[in-house]
């Protein structure tokens, strides 16, 4: 059965620290992989996706995740986060190719001063 | 990106009563729009497949006569949650888009007293 984990429900970093996120995946096919971000009572804001190609992806907000098909992983880094990265944030697949995606079940950053 | 309008933000309703979220694709004709429910603390989770023109397909566990959905146009999409009761309140997103991206309302927070 297809399935995103994300391992870390709760990550506290301090601003201008490093920040990775990880996230595995279970999933037949080839995977569609993105990184989507949420602030409070917010809708979901697309931090970038990986189909194919380089597995080095880049995103907006200074963000990028790496694709590793032996570890079925495309974790989220950022080199220096800003007060303004607390939020959710979720990684999701494309499970078909109408567009139904699977979420895991997200993390939640904090950024301390 | 496509623009992706979810109106109302906010609804507060009485337990028994039904609340209708409208789900607006402002520039991207959408025959499949999704619906997403979002519990406290918790990830999206799927709760149906919206198609236009004709009958959406729901998730396991998705209760079809007690949230209608309704695709009448390439534009809109709404979710009525019939007769709610208070273990409906939740945070509910549409979607639209297709495999290679999916585009979020901003969400609609149902509180049923």
């Amino acid at each position: 059965a297809q399935s995103v984990t994300q391992p870390d429900i709760h990550i506290t970093v301090s601003e201008g620290a490093s920040l990775e996120l990880r996230c595995n995946y279970s999933y037949g096919a080839t995977p569609y992989l993105f990184w989507y971000v949420q602030s409070p009572g917010q809708g979901l804001q697309l931090l970038l996706k990986y189909f194919s190609g380089d597995t080095l992806v880049q995103g907006i907000k200074g963000f990028e995740a790496e694709f590793k098909r032996s570890q079925s992983s495309f974790n989220l880094r950022k080199p220096s986060v800003h007060w303004s990265d607390a939020a959710e944030y979720f990684c999701a697949v494309s499970t078909d190719s109408w567009g139904k995606f699977q979420f895991g079940a997200g993390t939640q950053v904090v950024v301390t001063p | 990106g496509a623009v992706v309008s979810q109106h109302p933000s906010w609804v507060i309703c009485k337990s028994g009563t039904s609340v209708k979220i409208e789900c607006r694709s402002l520039d991207f004709q959408a025959t499949t729009m999704f619906w997403y429910r979002q519990f406290p603390k918790q990830s999206l989770m799927l709760m149906a497949t919206s198609n236009e023109g004709s009958k959406a397909t729901y998730e396991q566990g998705v209760e079809k006569d007690k949230f209608l959905i309704n695709h009448a146009s390439l534009t809109l999409s709404t979710l009525t949650v019939t007769s709610a009761h208070p273990e409906d309140s939740s945070f509910y997103i549409c979607s639209v888009g297709g495999k290679n991206i999916q585009y979020f309302g901003a969400g609609t927070r149902l509180s049923v007293l």
